[in-house]
């Protein structure tokens, strides 16, 4: 089955500079890789997918690039607020299932 | 768009008892249900696939018997804890794929919390 590694396991920021969390999966046949953030004590939601025929995804101050030959996906936040704070999880898809990340803790400092 | 909700938000119950957990893609059709469970400050760990109106898919290690899922519509889904212990204590989590477009994109509900005493 697919593996997912997500670093680091944690992240704590400045509020307005960038935050990259970096992932790395081992079947090379996934070909979706969303994102998702966690507040405590909620599901998760959604935030920025990319499918395996794109390098590379923006959604306003949200980034994701994606290398197939290296098997690796990052996050990247640009201008963090207070908000931003929460956990992320990567995911990779494997016939329709997703393997998630261990997650990211993120913080970002007043 | 693309809204799941799940019900109850919260359950306290006695060890022995059985709990059922809802949960509702309510603007869209969902081909499939997913069933997660997440203890405190871990992944999300995949318990059951199910597509309506077929038996559920159950990942390796979890017990069919004990975790009873139905998808009796396009729009429901449950998960019943039967004989429910302490150690079944957790976050769960169902999510749901659309039936059109992008069928692998999963949306979340907001999770069940279930403690057993």
């Amino acid at each position: 089955g697919e593996n997912v590694e997500q670093h680091p396991s944690t992240l704590s920021v400045q509020e307005g500079d960038s935050a990259v969390i970096k992932c790395t999966y081992s079947d090379s046949a996934s070909n979706y890789f969303p994102w998702y953030k966690q507040e405590l004590g909620k599901g998760p939601q959604l935030i920025i997918d990319i499918r395996s025929n794109v390098g590379e995804k923006k959604d306003q101050r949200i980034a994701v690039t994606l290398n197939k030959t290296a098997k690796h996906f990052s996050l990247h936040i640009t201008e963090t607020q207070p908000e931003d704070s929460a956990v992320y999880f990567c995911a990779a898809t494997f016939i329709h299932k997703l393997s998630f990340g261990a997650g990211t803790t993120v913080t970002v400092r007043a | 768009g693309a809204v799941v909700s799940q019900h109850p938000s919260r359950v306290i119950c006695k060890s022995g008892t059985s709990v059922k957990i809802e949960c509702r893609s309510l603007d869209f059709q969902a081909t499939t249900m997913f069933w997660y469970r997440q203890f405190p400050k871990q992944s999300l760990m995949l318990m059951a696939t199910s597509n309506e109106g077929s038996k559920a898919t159950y990942e390796q290690g979890v017990e069919k018997d004990k975790f009873l899922i139905n998808h009796a519509s396009l729009t429901l889904s449950t998960l019943t804890v039967t004989s429910a212990h302490p150690e079944d204590s957790s976050f769960y989590i169902c999510s749901a794929s659309a039936l059109a477009g992008k069928s692998d994109t999963q949306y979340f509900g907001p999770g069940t919390r279930l403690t057993v005493l």
